[in-house]
């Protein structure tokens, strides 16, 4: 079974200072790892990906971290910006029935306060 | 490029009526997919298809069909419509190799009463 687990529906941290999401999964299977944002009344928008071989990947203000032992990742946003405020999804990625295929966290919602 | 386009916006439907939620991709990506998000969940994927004339199940494909002529498009039919299917459906698509990562439509609210 294939599960993807983001236990915090709500998170708020104050603006300029570190925002920190968290997902847990259970299958070693995944090949990436992937963060979207979603804005209300819009898609889900590609945030940022890190490979399964990987334990760090950064890119710009977001940084995502891999600690496979634990089946364990976070999301790390540094300074925190008013437009960051949104709902963050993690999803891993698997390859089955010859194709590539996301699951999902629940996803968190994220307040950033001025 | 607009990318992945989806109509209609929104749409309400009685139960037992039919419809077409439509796709477009101007990516020319093989991949293509159909996920429903009920509220405080995650995504779940309907159906997917990896290039024009092939399609498969994805994890909640029941009461649900597709079709895959061309690349570009990827219309999602609902054939007797019931309050269970109402929820806000996104398409995707993306090419293949890369890292995973799929480009999304606006969505599709669907409302069944």
């Amino acid at each position: 079974d294939q599960k993807v687990k983001q236990v915090s529906p709500f998170l708020s941290f104050q603006e300029g200072r570190i925002s920190i999401l968290n997902c847990d999964y259970t299958n070693s299977m995944f090949d990436y790892f992937l963060w979207y944002k979603k804005y209300p009344a819009e898609g889900p928008t590609f945030l940022i990906s890190i490979s399964s071989i990987k334990d760090k990947n950064e890119d710009g203000r977001f940084t995502v971290f891999l600690n496979k032992s634990a089946k364990h990742l976070s999301l790390h946003i540094v300074p925190s910006q008013p437009g960051d405020s949104a709902v963050y999804f993690c999803a891993a990625s698997f390859f089955s029935q010859g194709a590539q295929k996301l699951v999902f966290g629940q996803g968190t919602r994220l307040t950033i306060n001025p | 490029n607009a990318g992945v386009t989806q109509t209609p916006k929104f749409r309400i439907l009685k139960i037992g009526q039919s419809m077409t939620l439509q796709c477009t991709q101007d990516m020319n990506h093989n991949y293509m997919y159909w996920y429903r998000q009920d509220p405080g969940m995650g995504l779940k994927l309907i159906y997917y298809s990896v290039g024009a004339g092939i399609t498969d199940k994805g994890e909640v494909p029941n009461g649900y069909n597709v079709s895959r002529s061309t690349t570009e498009d990827f219309p999602l039919r609902l054939e007797l419509a019931a309050p269970s299917q109402t929820s806000v459906y996104f398409c995707a698509s993306r090419l293949s190799g890369g890292k995973g990562e799929q480009y999304f439509g606006p969505g599709t609210r669907l409302t069944v009463t």
